[in-house]
């Protein structure tokens, strides 16, 4: 099955500059890329995705990169603000009928006021 | 509103005392998972229901089993709960239909096996 791994583990960034979270997957058939933010005692919700036919895509401060040859992606978050402090996880679904989700093991963010 | 409920939000139980974790989503969902997140292990899933009766084994099904009797509800059921059980549960839905459709997640179920 499909596996990703994600790092770093911990990030910690001072207000205002950028942080980026990479992971990489097993899987080449896997075709779409969720980033899901997890804030403290809550629940994950998605943030940005990629779908396999798009090299990047931008929200605002937000940015997802894919690179397809190499089977990584990137999260950038540019100009970050003490509210993006959180828990990060990418995830990659692959084709086939279950359509499994599969998420990496998770970027704790801390931005540095 | 939109959403996925989880009952209970917080549960402590003894070793081998068997529990009922409920969730619930009225979107029309047809896919719906659960979900145990550990430290350091991020989420990993337990199980998953394609649409009603339909139900598979996700990567950590061990000593867990669901049903899925209607597209609605989605329980997650412990016969004989472990020690190691003890984890933050989510359960999860969205439409089968879009392969890009984000996954909606519940609140979340701390449980504590002692």
């Amino acid at each position: 099955g499909e596996n990703v791994e994600q790092h770093p583990s911990t990030l910690s960034v001072q207000e205002g500059d950028s942080a980026v979270i990479k992971c990489t997957y097993s899987d080449s058939a896997s075709n779409y890329f969720p980033w899901y933010k997890q804030e403290l005692g809550k629940r994950p919700q998605l943030i940005i995705d990629i779908r396999s036919n798009v090299g990047e895509k931008k929200d605002q401060r937000i940015a997802v990169t894919l690179n397809k040859t190499a089977k990584h992606f990137s999260l950038h978050i540019t100009e970050t603000q003490p509210e993006d402090s959180a828990v990060y996880f990418c995830a990659a679904i692959g084709p086939g009928s279950a359509r499994q989700l599969t998420f990496g093991s998770g970027t704790q963010l801390t931005v540095l006021p | 509103e939109a959403q996925v409920t989880q009952n209970p939000r917080y549960l402590i139980t003894v070793t081998g005392k068997k529990l009922t974790v409920t969730c619930s989503q009225n979107m029309n969902h047809e896919y719906m998972s659960w979900y145990r997140q550990d430290p350091g292990l991020g989420l990993r899933q337990i199980y998953y229901s394609m649409n009603v009766e339909v139900t598979d084994k996700g990567d950590v099904p061990e000593g867990y089993k669901v049903s899925r009797k209607e597209k609605r509800n989605f329980p997650l059921i412990l016969e004989s709960p472990s020690p190691n059980q003890t984890s933050l549960y989510f359960c999860a839905s969205s439409l089968w239909s879009e392969v890009n459709s984000p996954l909606h997640f519940g609140n979340g179920t701390r449980l504590t096996v002692t």
